[in-house]
């Protein structure tokens, strides 16, 4: 099974609606990401999580929040989906056991707002 | 500003031959750096990393070199095979528990058969 998952792995929806992507993990991390993937653009971080009563905003937070349920689940919501936000969303957690912050990513969501 | 830098958005190379990919940076802070390997409708996967005490790393067929003087680490892939064809990212961090990655853009490495 994989470590890290994501739920939906695609996903349609038109402007306006409100959309949750989940991330589930595995791995015992306390650390839990958000990135959107645009192409061109590479990864950029949405939010950020370092325990379950820390959550930070990264640098494209406007349009998203999140919910850091537990330590295996950090999910994402667009509360009113508009076009722009049409991305590959990635999930990933992280720990220090490589001699730095080191992070796992799921599998992605495809997220497309019509 | 960018700070991480992948001024190469593609590379081909022969099957065992060698690949390098470059990236530079421009934080004098970052201390921690990272390659990423990314398959189409797949998420990034853990390549290989270096912390700012060592110049080289090395793992198989994979070797990460830094230069801080100049601000530069190269990623290189001994011998290339079919199989290596994807996107690699680099990411760079500054170590204390509150940074996080920052990533370039990406390089599409093809390897030909």
């Amino acid at each position: 099974d994989a470590d890290v998952t994501q739920t939906p792995r695609n996903r349609i929806t038109k402007t306006g609606k409100r959309i949750m992507l989940e991330c589930s993990q595995t791995k015992g991390h306390d650390r839990m990401y958000w990135y959107r993937q645009d192409p061109g653009l590479g990864l950029r971080l949405i939010y950020y999580s370092f325990d379950v009563k820390d959550i930070n905003k990264g640098e494209i937070s406007d349009g998203y929040s999140v919910s850091r349920q537990a330590q295996a689940k950090f999910s994402l919501s667009l509360e009113s989906a508009i076009p722009n936000q049409t991305a590959l969303y990635f999930c990933a957690t992280s720990d220090w056991t490589r001699g730095g912050d080191t992070q796992y990513f799921g599998p992605g969501t495809r997220l497309t707002v019509l | 500003d960018q700070q991480v830098k992948q001024n190469s958005p593609s590379l081909s190379v022969q099957e065992g031959r060698i690949s390098i990919l470059n990236c530079d940076y421009t934080n004098s802070m970052f201390d921690y750096f990272l390659w990423y390997k990314k398959y189409p409708a797949e998420g990034p996967t853990f390549l290989i990393s270096i912390s700012s005490i060592k110049d080289k790393n090395e793992d198989g067929r994979f070797t990460v070199f830094l230069n801080k003087s100049a601000k530069h680490l190269s990623l290189h892939i001994v011998p290339s095979q079919p199989g290596d064809s994807a996107v690699y990212f680099c990411a760079a961090q500054t170590q204390g528990g509150s940074e996080k990655l920052v990533f370039g853009k990406g390089t599409k490495l093809t390897v030909n058969p």
